[in-house]
């Protein structure tokens, strides 16, 4: 079993719907990344959070450290937000990141 | 305001060529990885640095090797280039704090014929 498991693994989706994915981690963490690519393109940091809620233009993240799960919310959804989403944590270590496959996103018009 | 730099973007080697990659950052931080990123999968550590001199091997670090003699700076070597090498490669920097998010380079895409 991964320590790091996202879900979908592939989401399509319309124009303005509300994009939720998710990722669930069984070890202990210090913080946990979600992060963008999109085809072809970079990495680029959403957020990075340790705990609670942030929000940040459309895209809003929140973790739960008890139930070890992370949400990535995209509101009004718009085909440009098509990319693959990619959860990471900081174990104990904190230098060390544990990743998860990513979220495959496509945004139809 | 240059962030992470990569360089070259892009390279075909032939096997057994041997290539330098760079990464290059502006923002002090003490951790740089490299990655690299094979089609329909993940990110895979091969190597990474905490700080100035010092280096530790990832989850796949055979073939590869780095130095990190500038805190600025984290090379990436292949000796001897394999297609099996032919990849994505990202290199990666953040602060040490907790709150340090992850800064990425563009990305080198390489072949080995």
């Amino acid at each position: 079993k991964n320590e790091v498991e996202q879900s979908p693994q592939n989401l399509t989706a319309q124009e303005g719907e509300f994009i939720t994915i998710n990722c669930s981690y069984s070890v202990g963490i210090s913080a946990l990344h979600w992060l963008q690519q999109h085809p072809g393109g970079g990495i680029v940091s959403l957020f990075m959070l340790s705990s609670g809620k942030k929000k940040h233009g459309r895209l809003i993240a929140t973790i739960n450290i008890q139930e070890k799960h992370s949400s990535l919310h995209i509101t009004a959804s718009h085909p440009r937000d098509s990319a693959v989403y990619i959860c990471a944590v900081s174990g104990d270590s904190n230098y060390q990141l544990i990743w998860g496959a990513g979220t495959k996103l496509i945004i139809k018009p | 305001n240059a962030g992470v730099t990569q360089t070259p973007k892009f390279r075909v080697l032939k096997t057994g060529q041997s290539m330098t990659l760079l990464c290059a950052q502006d923002m002090n931080h003490e951790y740089m990885y490299w990655y690299r990123q094979d089609p329909g999968m993940g990110l895979r550590l091969i190597h990474y640095s905490v700080g100035e001199g010092t280096t530790a091997k990832g989850e796949v670090p055979d073939g590869y090797n780095v130095s990190r003699l500038k805190k600025q700076n984290f090379l990436l070597g292949l000796e001897s280039a394999a297609p099996s090498q032919t990849s994505v490669y990202f290199c990666a920097s953040r602060p040490p704090e907790l709150t340090g998010k992850l800064f990425f380079g563009s990305g080198t895409q390489l072949s080995v014929l």
